[in-house]
């Protein structure tokens, strides 16, 4: 079946370094969404990207997806500590609205 | 953005008990809902598509007759986790796609519900 892999799986920044995560899947994706998740939340829509090679910016946050659409990047300029979280891309996994979620990278920022 | 509520947000079971978690759309309708399972630091796993009107769709590996969909309505679905054992116990996640156009949309999720089972 489908796999979606994130790396690296946790990261500690000091507060003003950056971050970037990075998301492979097995097969092509026709989209890819990132969601944030807090410690003890539930997962947040952050994004969704369509275009093959296509960049998106929110902020100090710059999504990207692959030129094969089966990879993506986050990446978090000047982290603050309200970026803690879990990032997770997700892309559809067959079925309506389905989709797989990545395995997620656990971003801790240290004031 | 379009609100999902869960009920409730934790609950303490004794073994070999039933538990019903309540999804709920609050502002849209929802004919489609799908039911998570997060273990602690870990992704998240679908379990099931919950379908309004029709049987429930589920993941290869979930048993559909320990966890129990049942989506009513245009605004609810529930999840019944029968005979809940200890390794049951995890963190449950509902989530809706919000309306629009096209294949790919946006999931609204639920605040979760944490179950332990002793």
């Amino acid at each position: 079946g489908q796999q979606v892999m994130q790396i690296p799986q946790y990261q500690h920044v000091q507060e003003g370094e950056d971050f970037t995560t990075y998301c492979n899947s097995s097969t092509t994706l026709s989209n890819i969404q990132w969601y944030k998740q807090r410690p003890g939340g539930h997962p947040v829509f952050l994004i969704q990207l369509v275009k093959s090679g296509e960049v998106k910016k929110q902020k100090r946050l710059t999504f990207q997806f692959g030129e094969a659409k089966k990879n993506s990047s986050l990446h978090i300029t000047a982290t603050q500590t309200t970026d803690v979280g879990t990032y997770f891309c997700a892309g559809p996994s067959g079925g309506y609205q389905k989709v797989t979620f990545g395995t997620g990278t656990k971003l801790q920022v240290i004031p | 953005g379009a609100v999902v509520s869960q009920h409730p947000s934790w609950v303490i079971c004794k073994s070999g008990t039933s538990v019903k978690i309540e999804c709920r759309s609050l502002d849209f309708q929802a004919t489609t809902m799908f039911w998570y399972r997060q273990f602690p630091k870990q992704s998240l796993m679908l379990m099931a598509t919950s379908n309004e009107g029709s049987k429930a769709t589920y993941e290869q590996g979930v048993e559909k007759d320990k966890f129990l969909i049942n989506h009513a309505s245009l605004t609810l679905s529930t999840l019944t986790v029968t005979s809940a054992h200890p390794e049951d116990s995890s963190f449950y996640i509902c989530s809706a796609p919000s309306k629009g156009e096209g294949r790919a949309r946006e999931q609204f999720f639920g605040p979760g519900t944490r179950l332990t089972v002793l």
